[in-house]
């Protein structure tokens, strides 16, 4: 099994929808994050989390909303769908200032 | 404010050597570097912390300037697999916004050809 797994890892759906990402990790890392990646723009931080109560807006946190249910889970929400959301979604986690293990990424495609 | 790479794009025949560079303008703690093939997930490459810790593959090799706040990743004798988009990321000193939130460039694209 994976140590990072994302479900759904593909998803269409309309404008206007909720949709909600899951990740879940078997590391045992406090750390988890959420990543979008565009073509040609590299990775961008949506949220991050040191630990179950510590939740952290990254750089392109508007239109997303994540929960961290517990030390191995960390769902990213989009409670609108629209379509420049389109993009390839990876959670990862860390520990302490270490190397990040990503998962296989989700892709979304908002129509 | 993300890290910037230079070049964007790099091409060699294998064997040949390249360098991929890092920059910002912030103070940093830590640089990670991470190389990524189409359609996968990036995958760790190398950790350089201020200070001068080092943590990652023998066969990678880079450098931290602290003062500069730049890093520089060395790719040698390159072969084929080295072939994939590189990513440098950076985090911030203890105390600071960017403390513990990786950062990434916008990515520097190598192709090795036979």
């Amino acid at each position: 099994d994976a140590d990072v797994t994302q479900t759904p890892r593909n998803r269409i759906t309309k404008t206007g929808k909720r949709i909600m990402l899951e990740c879940s990790q078997t590391k045992g890392h406090d750390r988890m994050y959420w990543y979008r990646q565009d073509p040609g723009l590299g990775l961008q931080l949506i949220y991050y989390s040191f630990d179950v109560k510590d939740i952290n807006k990254g750089e392109i946190s508007d239109g997303y909303s994540v929960s961290r249910q517990a030390q191995a889970k960390f769902s990213l929400s989009l409670e609108s769908a629209i379509p420049n959301q389109t993009a390839l979604y990876f959670c990862a986690t860390s520990d302490f200032d270490g190397e990040l293990f990503f998962g296989e990424g989700s892709r979304l495609t908002v129509l | 404010q993300q890290p910037v790479q230079s070049p964007q794009a790099v091409i060699l025949r294998e064997g040949e050597d390249a360098v991929i560079n890092c920059s910002s303008s912030k103070a940093l703690y830590s640089v990670h570097w991470y190389r990524q093939k189409h359609g996968e997930a990036p995958v760790f490459l190398m950790i350089l912390l201020k200070g001068g810790e080092q943590k990652g593959h023998e066969k990678i090799s880079a450098s931290f300037n602290e003062k500069k706040q730049q890093s520089s990743l060395y790719l040698t004798a390159s072969q084929l697999s080295y072939s994939g988009t590189y990513f440098c990321g950076t985090t911030g000193p203890a105390g600071g916004t960017s403390y513990g939130k990786l950062t990434f460039g916008q990515g520097t694209i190598l192709t090795v050809h036979p």
